[in-house]
């Protein structure tokens, strides 16, 4: 069974403070997807990466697929980064992109 | 391109009542996503249509859930009858192909709650 679990599950920082979210998996992946859930519920895809690192903006999404790990961070972190992160993993046997989620972690950037 | 729509945004119902949700996913996705996620918790598949085909329906409760996708374009998910468990947000998503490295485009999600 793959798990996805992710850390901490709960972030407080202070506006301008690096971040850094944490996700491991159990089962080898086609594609990690690092997602963004603002207050409302809306889901936002930020990054799908298979290796290396991708970045965008002042986000940054790295793996490691021999450690099974992937982190998500923030640089020069916002109020308006506030939001729940999630990183998602479709096992790789499954073949259809059936997504299994980890349970969040809630980020509040404090001004 | 317009995104994944949803509706409503909102509903509340009592117990043993029926619901039913609307998602229409971006144009020309084969693949829709019904997801239920429940406070505090990452989003549960329920359902996986591959056009108006059912892929993956293995954690939808098909004693009170049901989901179609008749034309292969919107879909609807109805409760019936709804429990106190069912509160939560239900998301559509949907992507071009539904094979990796297809990202998945999720709609605003409806908000339940069961009283």
């Amino acid at each position: 069974k793959n798990e996805v679990e992710q850390s901490p599950q709960n972030l407080t920082a202070q506006e301008g403070e690096f971040i850094t979210i944490n996700c491991s998996y159990s089962v080898g992946i086609s594609a990690l997807h690092w997602l963004q859930q603002h207050p409302g519920g809306g889901i936002v895809s930020l990054f799908m990466l298979s290796s290396g690192k991708k970045k965008h903006g002042r986000l940054i999404a790295t793996i490691n697929i021999q450690e099974k790990h992937s982190s998500l961070h923030i640089t020069a972190s916002h109020p308006r980064d506030s939001a729940v992160y999630i990183c998602a993993d479709p096992p790789c046997h499954q073949g259809a992109q059936k997504l299994v989620f980890g349970q969040g972690t809630r980020l509040t950037i404090n001004p | 391109e317009a995104g994944v729509a949803q509706s409503p945004r909102y509903k509340i119902i009592e117990k043993r009542q029926s619901v039913a949700f609307w998602c229409n996913p971006i144009s020309g996705h084969a693949t829709l996503y019904w997801y239920q996620q429940i406070l505090g918790q990452g989003p549960k598949l329920l359902i996986q249509f591959q056009n108006n085909g059912v892929v993956d329906d293995s954690q939808l409760p098909k004693d009170r859930f049901s989901a179609e996708r008749l034309k292969g374009v919107d879909s609807t998910l109805k409760i019936q009858p709804a429990k106190l468990e069912d509160s939560a947000v239900y998301l559509c998503a949907s992507t071009r192909r539904g094979l990796p490295p297809d990202t998945q485009y999720f709609g605003p999600g409806t908000r339940l709650t069961v009283l």
